[in-house]
């Protein structure tokens, strides 16, 4: 598996964007770049997830760098129910979906 | 329905107890997850079943074992655990389509070991 490294910690006012980085360097060719977020106590919660080409959803969305070995999550919006740990994962079929230690986000009134 | 629901949400045993998690999900996934999270820590992988078959057992000692009676139902028997077992132990159950695979996580069983 592609080993993913993102900050351990980061702050965001609320209702400005909130950009979470994640490097995936070694990322090969097919596979995808996840991300999950986890609120306090409950199980992790799909976020987007994309390959080469940037992503939308209602939730957020995903840039990814033109040789992939970089993305960023963008919550447009954040609100405090936006504070939670992201992870970012580098995933193919084949392949177990593992954690990394991911990013706890603060989102601050 | 999009829930994969997890009983109990919490659940205290002794060392010498016999207690069983239990996992539902009616979304007709084929592949069904065990992960184990302690405290601060991201969920760790115990176990997948693939079309109720285990296919994955990620060196879990074996007073862990799961079992899936059928497509919709994963069960986690516990035995003879250590306080070091105690977490939060999260099932998932995961889609694949042409746009990726996705896993939908419970909400866990937070598990204490006295």
């Amino acid at each position: 598996d592609a080993k993913t490294t993102q900050p351990t910690s980061m702050d965001c006012a609320e209702g400005r964007a909130a950009n979470l980085p994640c490097n995936h360097s070694t990322i090969s060719g097919n596979e995808y770049v996840y991300w999950y977020r986890q609120i306090h106590s409950q199980g992790p919660q799909y976020i987007i997830h994309g390959l080469k080409n940037n992503e939308t959803n209602e939730m957020a969305s995903l840039i990814i760098t033109e040789d992939r070995k970089s993305s960023t999550l963008i919550l447009p919006h954040a609100t405090l129910r936006d504070t939670a740990v992201y992870y970012c994962i580098a995933f193919n079929y084949g392949q177990n979906f593992v954690f990394g230690p991911g990013t706890r986000l603060s989102v601050l009134p | 329905d999009t829930e994969v629901t997890q009983t109990p949400k919490h659940l205290v045993m002794g060392m010498t107890n016999k207690k069983s998690l239990k996992c539902e999900q009616h979304m007709g996934h084929r592949a069904m997850y065990w992960y184990k999270q302690k405290a601060k820590k991201p969920p760790e992988l115990m176990f997948v079943y693939s079309y109720e078959k285990l296919s994955i057992n990620e060196s879990v000692p074996s007073r862990f074992s799961p079992e899936c009676p059928n497509s919709s139902l994963l069960n986690l028997h516990l035995h003879a655990l250590q306080p070091e077992d105690s977490a939060l132990y999260l099932c998932a159950s995961s889609h694949e389509d042409r746009e990726g695979r996705k896993l939908f996580f419970g909400s866990g069983t937070q598990l204490s070991v006295l």
